[in-house]
């Protein structure tokens, strides 16, 4: 595997289920960002995570839990989720301290149903 | 707050034009911009990156950043029908060092 892996890359779920959302990236990267894309809306930043640690909660509701066991990998945990965050979901790494270390790079994206 | 503004489009170019996307950002902290080029249904693609005032060309692409505008552009020489696609304008978020995303330009490139 190279690059940033998501699965699953498509979810519908019910308002009462909870899912998780996986992440791994193969890039030695030691930042993880998660996103939520919805139409005719910027990519919206939702968590990130720089070498394992949470540095950044952008005000997402706590129906949305993330988890970062290592530098390797991300998840998204989801309950008790509205249809309004119906979305794609995009991971993303990054290698800060390195001259680009803006650059990310996404995932597939996994694109979530909530019905 | 902090934003990137893009046109929403759609652009629409003939094939072998140039095709031109701008960018206009707010927060003068910001140091380094992006292009992600993202195809309908899947993730954006990083295509130029651009810290410095003046162009960067790479291949059929030029990057230009004017810091003093707070303005970016992206122009792509010799359009082909697959540049049709939504491109996203970022800059950074100065010393935080997260990206700010704009809505997208659809490009639309017909042979």
């Amino acid at each position: 595997e190279t690059g940033v892996t998501q699965t699953p890359r498509h979810l519908v779920m019910g308002m009462t289920n909870k899912k998780s959302l996986k992440c791994e990236q193969h890039l030695g990267h030691n930042a993880m960002y998660w996103y939520k894309q919805s139409a005719k809306k910027p990519l919206e930043l939702m968590f990130v995570y720089s070498l394992e640690e949470r540095v950044e909660n952008n005000s997402v509701p706590s129906r949305f839990s993330p988890e970062c066991p290592n530098s390797s990998h991300l998840f998204l945990h989801l309950h008790t989720l509205q249809p309004e965050d119906s979305a794609l979901y995009l991971c993303a790494s990054s290698q800060p301290g390195t001259l680009s270390y803006n650059e990310q790079f996404f995932g597939p994206g996994t694109r979530l149903t909530v019905l | 707050q902090k934003e990137v503004e893009q046109n929403s489009g759609p652009l629409s170019v003939p094939e072998g034009a140039i095709a031109s996307l701008n960018c206009t950002y707010s927060d003068r902290g910001s140091q380094s911009f992006f292009w992600y080029r993202q195809y309908s249904g899947k993730s954006p693609e990083l295509i130029m990156f651009i810290y410095s005032n003046g162009d960067k060309e790479d291949g059929r692409f030029t990057a230009q950043l004017n810091k003093a505008s707070q303005y970016v552009s992206l122009l792509i020489r010799d359009s082909q029908p697959s540049d049709s696609a939504t491109y996203l304008c970022a800059a950074d978020r100065g010393s935080q060092g997260n990206l700010i995303f704009g809505k997208g330009t659809k490009l639309s490139v017909k042979p």
